[in-house]
């Protein structure tokens, strides 16, 4: 079966310190991945989603990046952290046909 | 560009009660999604709609997709405390055959059911 990993949990990071969030996927090949975003009270936002290793397509400027280093393998980025990126991040992947989405359990992060 | 509007946001209820959520969608597509979440966790999928006319059925909620109106409906029959949760619909924006695509969300629907 096939089973999504993300990590940290929860992590506090000061203003201006880089991030790195990374997901893996196993159980499958060739996922599509993605990194959504839910500020607090709010909706998701699609922030990255990824079709093959090195193929990352960005939905919104911002301050973060994503790469695909490997087939199951997402990392989320930023060089600066800003207050505004606090929020709660969710890796999902998806086969490339009607099956759904799954998500992971999620990082919480919050920027002081 | 794809809209996504959930209605109602807020929704109070008594244990016992039927309500209906809405979902409606502003583009074509014939794939929508309904997932759970609970303070402080992540998504938990309840039901994937795959063809006009669908209608799935999971204990006490019941969802259903009409791409023609673009609109979904999750109904709840005799709620209890334990569906308190935000309920979120998704769009997927990829066509059937495709091979790509991602999920456009509505802004959720805070569900409390009070005994």
């Amino acid at each position: 079966s096939q089973t999504i990993h993300q990590w940290p949990a929860t992590l506090v990071q000061p203003v201006g310190s880089p991030l790195s969030l990374e997901c893996t996927v196993e159980g499958t090949s060739n996922p599509n991945l993605y990194w959504y975003r839910q500020a607090a009270g709010r909706g998701l936002q699609l922030l990255f989603y990824s079709v093959g290793i090195g193929q990352i397509s960005s939905e919104v400027p911002q301050n973060l990046s994503a790469s695909r280093p490997q087939d199951r393998q997402f990392i989320l980025s930023s060089k600066k952290l800003l207050l505004s990126d606090s929020g709660f991040y969710l890796c999902a992947w998806s086969r490339q046909a009607p099956y759904g989405y799954t998500f992971g359990s999620g990082t919480r992060l919050t920027v002081v | 560009e794809l809209k996504v509007e959930q209605n109602p946001l807020f929704l109070s209820m008594q244990e016992g009660k039927n309500y209906t959520i809405y979902c409606n969608y502003s583009t074509t597509s014939d794939r929508l999604y309904w997932y759970r979440q609970d303070p402080g966790k992540s998504l938990e999928s309840l039901f994937v709609l795959l063809s006009n006319g669908a209608v799935k059925q999971e204990g006490r909620l019941m969802a259903s997709l009409d791409t023609k109106a673009r609109l979904s409906t999750l109904h709840i029959t005799a709620a209890v405390h334990d569906l308190s949760a935000t309920y979120f619909c998704a769009v997927d924006t990829m066509n059937y055959g495709g091979s790509q695509g991602n999920l456009i969300f509505g802004k959720g629907t805070k569900l409390s059911v009070k005994p």
